[in-house]
């Protein structure tokens, strides 16, 4: 069945450094794909979101690349910040479907 | 604009008891969604609903109950309240788009 899960459940970078979480989908047909952050004890937040007929999209400071070849999901985000420490998840849709399903999450921490 | 509110944000109770998680948003959203998240499995759909009068089940429906009279209103309803249903719940909307937007979350603790 369809599912998104993501490479790595850790990431630790230095205040500064540019970060890049990484996510994997299986259905073929999905064609939407949301990033969203997560901190402590709130809810999920929207990030950026990408469409199948793009394959980079760009925010304020966060870009997503999406590689359809090899069903590739990813979230770049510059000169890390400790706000951006959180889990970061990522979310398939595909068409005709409300429904989003969402990955294991990445837990993001930021070194001083 | 106050978007998506959950009530309450804590909750502590027995097994057995009823329990009713209210969901509240603001944007008219035709679309509500109610998850569970736990440690291992990431946001597990319950129910979600595609207008008043409308639900469906989720992933993992067993032992919840909702209800959908009004478009802004989704409350979730644990009819005889378990252990296993010691979570974290999150309620979401989506209007047109398919982008949810989800409330605070509600703490809830089985005893």
């Amino acid at each position: 069945g369809e599912s998104v899960g993501l490479h790595l459940p850790t990431l630790s970078v230095q205040e500064g450094d540019n970060s890049i979480i990484n996510c994997a989908y299986s259905n073929s047909a999905s064609d939407y794909f949301i990033w969203y952050k997560q901190e402590s004890g709130k809810g999920p937040q929207f990030i950026i979101d990408i469409r199948s007929n793009m394959d980079k999209r760009q925010g304020q400071r966060v870009t997503v690349l999406l590689n359809k070849t090899v069903k590739h999901l990813s979230l770049q985000i510059a000169a890390t910040q400790p706000g951006d420490s959180a889990v970061y998840f990522c979310a398939e849709n595909y068409q005709g479907a409300q429904k989003l399903v969402f990955g294991q999450g990445t837990r993001l921490t930021i070194n001083p | 604009d106050a978007g998506i509110t959950q009530s309450p944000r804590y909750k502590i109770t027995e097994t057995g008891r009823q329990v009713t998680l209210m969901c509240h948003q603001t944007w008219s959203h035709s679309y509500m969604f109610w998850y569970r998240q736990d440690l291992g499995h990431g946001l597990r759909l319950i129910y979600y609903s595609a207008a008043a009068d409308i639900t469906d089940k989720g992933e993992v429906p067993d032992g919840y109950v909702v209800s959908r009279s009004k478009t802004e209103n989704f409350p979730l309803t644990l009819e005889s309240a378990t252990r296993s249903q010691t979570s974290v719940y999150f309620c979401a909307s989506s209007g047109a788009q398919v982008t949810q937007y989800f409330g605070p979350g509600t703490r809830l603790t089985v005893l």
